[in-house]
């Protein structure tokens, strides 16, 4: 069973926008991680927060965690075409397995 | 630093015959996991290794599927007999520990025809 959910499935947008893309989980997690799987590639971990942050910045990636919520979002900002990928959250629950959600596939247009 | 290693990176058998794919992790990672990954959809946990222990396998069909981890290092999946619905990408992954990030291998595409 799948613990956490991406929201939207796919979304669609211009080079240079911000996307941004949801998950919601349901158990207590001590963190969460977001993934990214370009075609032909393997995933490629791009963030993890903690349970006990609420934000957190690396590049053009900005994650929130509202653990109230069950709840993260992934901001890419000012988009590019290389960003097209499927982008994943993973939320383990307290002590182990790593478990993925369905993904949103993201397509940045040129 | 040397990547999760996997091999083979494309396999097409028949229905009923046996499949084994291969991973190397990285040095030193305590965890190991193996993932199906059905085109669409998100990765599925199949096993996943403590050191040479079972930890959680519970997603793993066992009446076909088998994994080991020799001395805490390579780990093999096997398949057998494999059937179409197997057709996927098979994910290896390793980190330090259970629920730090992990890192993937270029995955093993099967093919069942």
């Amino acid at each position: 069973s799948q613990q956490g959910e991406e929201d939207p499935q796919a979304l669609s947008i211009q080079e240079g926008e911000n996307a941004t893309m949801n998950c919601s989980y349901k158990t207590s997690i001590n963190n969460l991680q977001w993934y990214r799987q370009n075609s032909g590639r393997g995933l490629v971990h791009l963030i993890l927060i903690r349970s006990n942050e609420r934000e957190k910045h690396s590049g053009r990636l900005r994650v929130t965690l509202d653990t109230s919520k069950k709840s993260s979002s992934l901001l890419i900002t000012a988009s590019r075409a290389a960003d097209t990928a499927s982008y994943f959250c993973a939320t383990p629950p307290r002590g182990f397995k790593t478990i993925f959600g369905a993904g949103t596939r993201l397509f940045v247009k040129a | 630093e040397a990547g999760v290693a996997q091999s083979p990176r494309y396999k097409i058998i028949e229905k009923r015959q046996s499949v084994a794919f291969w991973c190397n992790p990285i040095s030193g990672h305590a965890t190991l996991y193996w993932y199906q990954q059905i085109l669409g959809q998100g990765p599925k946990l199949l096993i996943q290794f403590q050191n040479n222990g079972v930890v959680d396998d519970s997603q793993l069909p066992k009446d076909r599927f088998s994994a080991e981890r020799l001395k805490g290092v390579d780990s093999t999946l096997k398949i057998q007999p494999a059937k179409l619905e197997d057709s996927a990408v098979y994910l290896c992954a390793s980190s330090f520990e259970g629920d730090t990030e992990a890192f993937f291998g270029q995955g093993t595409r099967l093919t069942v025809v």
